[in-house]
């Protein structure tokens, strides 16, 4: 199965920062990546398909980069909304699998 | 609006059967595959089940293979995720996804329902 691992696990962070979370994926998934938001108890929210595409209604502060096996997730400028849980996925191969997820917590 | 529902969790036994279902508007169904996905409580996601558009081919992950059969209705607008021999393991808020653009990418989700395994 592909793995794919997020760092960091958990992060702290104050309103406004530049925040990257990185995931690797342990072969080659071309850009087969995607970003979610889950915030406590609601459903995960796609954020970003495809590596680097902004899914419909998503805020532009919120950007993907990334292809083969290393990509980040980029926050140019947090809000108090974006504290919440982050994981990436893979669509390359099934099963499909999630990273273990980043915790944003404020600082 | 695009929407999934999600019902039919509840607690059982180890060894017994659910059904859980998934009820869609908003969108063209039976254009779209579909996927379940559970989160263990405290724990990370973890995908279960898909389904082609016309329910002809079906994937499962290796944990829950030969225990669950997942499947649709197309004219009710419904998808449903058939599970049996129940395990502890198996505890978990179980959400219905829609793949929105052919990257295995989810959305929406539906809002989730809880099935707890336990004696």
């Amino acid at each position: 199965d592909m793995q794919m691992t997020q760092s960091p696990s958990s992060l702290s962070a104050s309103v406004g920062d530049r925040v990257t979370i990185t995931c690797r994926a342990s072969q080659s998934i071309s850009n087969y990546l995607n970003w979610y938001q889950q915030k406590p108890g609601k459903a995960p929210k796609l954020l970003i398909y495809a590596a680097s595409s902004l899914q419909s209604g998503v805020p532009s502060r919120f950007s993907g980069s990334g292809s083969g096996t290393d990509f980040t997730l980029t926050i140019s400028s947090l809000q108090p909304e974006d504290f919440a849980t982050y994981y990436c996925q893979q669509g390359n191969s099934i099963p499909i699998t999630f990273g273990q997820g980043t915790r944003l917590e404020i600082k | 609006e695009v929407q999934l529902v999600e019902s039919g969790g509840g607690l059982v036994q180890p060894g017994g059967s659910l059904r859980l279902s998934c009820a869609a508007s908003g969108f063209t169904f039976s254009s779209y595959w579909l996927h379940w996905v559970r989160q263990a409580p405290g724990k990370g996601l973890v995908w279960v089940s898909r389904i082609n558009s016309d329910g002809t081919t079906t994937t499962y992950a290796d944990s829950v293979k030969g225990r669950f059969t997942i499947s649709r209705d197309n004219a009710k607008n419904a998808l449903y995720l058939q599970m049996n021999s129940l395990r502890v393991e198996d505890t978990a808020v179980y959400y219905c996804a829609r793949e929105s653009y052919n990257w295995n990418d989810f959305s929406p989700w539906g809002q989730g329902t809880l099935v707890t395994v336990s004696s």
